[in-house]
């Protein structure tokens, strides 16, 4: 089964514009939940990652908002860019296990 | 200057040939794991390693097969009883210190082209 479902498969966004991407997830034992960010032909790295105590985390032009009640979380990146052209993974792993389970990716394209 | 190395970047094998795909990492982490990533499926865990000497089946190790005999090196044997081995593989790290999570971080993948 799958127990994160990320939305959409891929977005297509005007550079300036707003990426949003979603994520739900159905376990309410995780509690930590990291993105990744994969350029092509390279392997994923962590972008952001946020726990539940907090709502929103906000690194650059990248934020986490987190909905833990409604078990959702997104990712917004400000202003893309071209630059930002990669395959997101979000994801979520339990207390005391660094086993993630991933997403199944979202690849977006920001157009100049 | 740390990191996780994965070679080749590109291996071709004719089917019903063992290939092994190597990982090495010089970051002092304790934790590896294998990764199969096939477009649209997301990442797919195969292995993964705490310590050496021991390793633990993933969601997907039908066919494939580790070992662990140094602490920096996770080497993965696709088998030719994997049905649909063409793939890209990632192999990632990550400490483990008092069941605290931290962050994997991964290799540069291999792509496996069986034909």
């Amino acid at each position: 089964q799958q127990q994160v479902k990320q939305s959409p498969q891929s977005l297509i966004v005007q550079k300036g514009g707003i990426s949003i991407i979603n994520c739900a997830y159905e376990n309410t034992a995780f509690d930590y939940f990291p993105w990744y960010q994969q350029f092509p032909g390279k392997g994923p790295a962590l972008l952001i990652a946020i726990r539940p105590d907090v709502s929103e985390k906000k690194e650059g032009r990248f934020t986490i908002s987190f909905n833990k009640s409604a078990k959702q979380f997104s990712l917004h990146i400000m202003d893309s860019q071209p630059g930002d052209s990669a395959t997101y993974f979000c994801a979520a792993s339990i207390g005391g296990s660094y086993i993630p389970t991933f997403g199944r990716g979202t690849s977006l394209i920001v157009h100049p | 200057d740390g990191g996780i190395t994965q070679s080749p970047k590109y291996l071709f094998r004719k089917e019903g040939q063992n290939v092994t795909l190597s990982c090495e990492q010089n970051l002092n982490h304790d934790a590896m794991y294998w990764y199969r990533q096939d477009p649209g499926q997301g990442l797919r865990l195969i292995y993964y390693s705490q310590i050496v000497n021991d390793f633990q089946k993933g969601d997907i190790a039908e066919g494939y097969s580790v070992s662990r005999e140094k602490k920096e090196s996770f080497p993965l044997t696709v088998t030719s009883a994997q049905k649909n081995p063409t793939a890209f593989y990632l192999c990632a790290s990550s400490i483990v210190s008092g069941g605290t999570r931290y962050e994997q971080y991964f290799g540069p993948g291999t792509r496996l082209t069986v034909t």
